[in-house]
């Protein structure tokens, strides 16, 4: 089963970038790796998607090496509206896990001035 | 404007009511889904519907009742709920209920914030 795990929290001040690393060791041939950001009492919001290397987009960057046993989301440049929870989710939404897309606890990203 | 309209954003409801939740979405998507998020813990899979047929449903209690008419609503039906069902509940939709090699992202709405009484 393709769990995840990332730290429950990280601090940065505002113009750092910000890398968030999930590990997720028994990741499937066919899985995706999709990261979501969720701001309090919103639902999550898609960041960014990939399968494997690099994919960037307008919001983040994704890394994610050859082996795909971990996944790293860069935010350049932060500031204090990208304090929110950030999510890492792998699968192939209701294939894996018995047919379940399991979100995780989420990491809490704090934008300090 | 996250092309998923939940309604109402707030509900207070006693045990003994029963209410409706409401959701739409305006992205042409097929397959809809009800999430439950109580404080502090992850999002929770409630139900999925696909093509309006439905095809995952986490072991619910009976008190929730979805329902979906057509591929841009979705419902939950709630009665005789407990304080503990108190939560953010959020509908997302995606463009297809996956299968293997294929993946398609989540888009959810804001939620409404149910509190039992």
């Amino acid at each position: 089963l393709a769990k995840t795990t990332q730290p429950i929290s990280m601090d940065s001040y505002e113009g750092q970038e910000v890398n968030i690393t999930c590990s997720h060791n028994n990741i499937a041939t066919n899985d995706y790796i999709t990261w979501y950001q969720q701001f309090p009492s919103q639902g999550p919001r898609f960041i960014i998607q990939g399968y494997k290397t690099k994919v960037t987009n307008e919001v983040a960057s994704l890394f994610i090496p050859a082996d795909r046993k971990s996944s790293t989301l860069s935010l350049p440049r932060v500031s204090l509206s990208d304090t929110a929870v950030y999510y890492c989710l792998v699968g192939v939404a209701f294939y894996n896990q018995g047919g379940k897309l399991i979100f995780g606890q989420g990491t809490e990203l704090s934008v300090k001035p | 404007e996250t092309g998923v309209t939940q309604t109402p954003r707030h509900l207070v409801m006693g045990m003994t009511n029963k209410k409706s939740l409401k959701c739409e979405q305006h992205l042409g998507h097929n397959a809809m889904y009800w999430y439950k998020q109580s404080a502090k813990k992850p999002l929770e899979l409630m139900f999925v519907y696909s093509l309006e047929e439905r095809v995952e449903n986490n072991s619910v209690p009976s008190r929730f009742s979805p329902e979906c008419p057509n591929s841009s609503h979705l419902f939950l039906h709630l009665h005789t709920l407990q304080p503990e069902d108190s939560a953010l509940y959020l509908c997302a939709s995606s463009q297809k209920w996956t299968s293997a090699a294929e993946n398609s992202p989540l888009h959810f709405g804001n939620g409404t914030r149910l509190t039992v009484t």
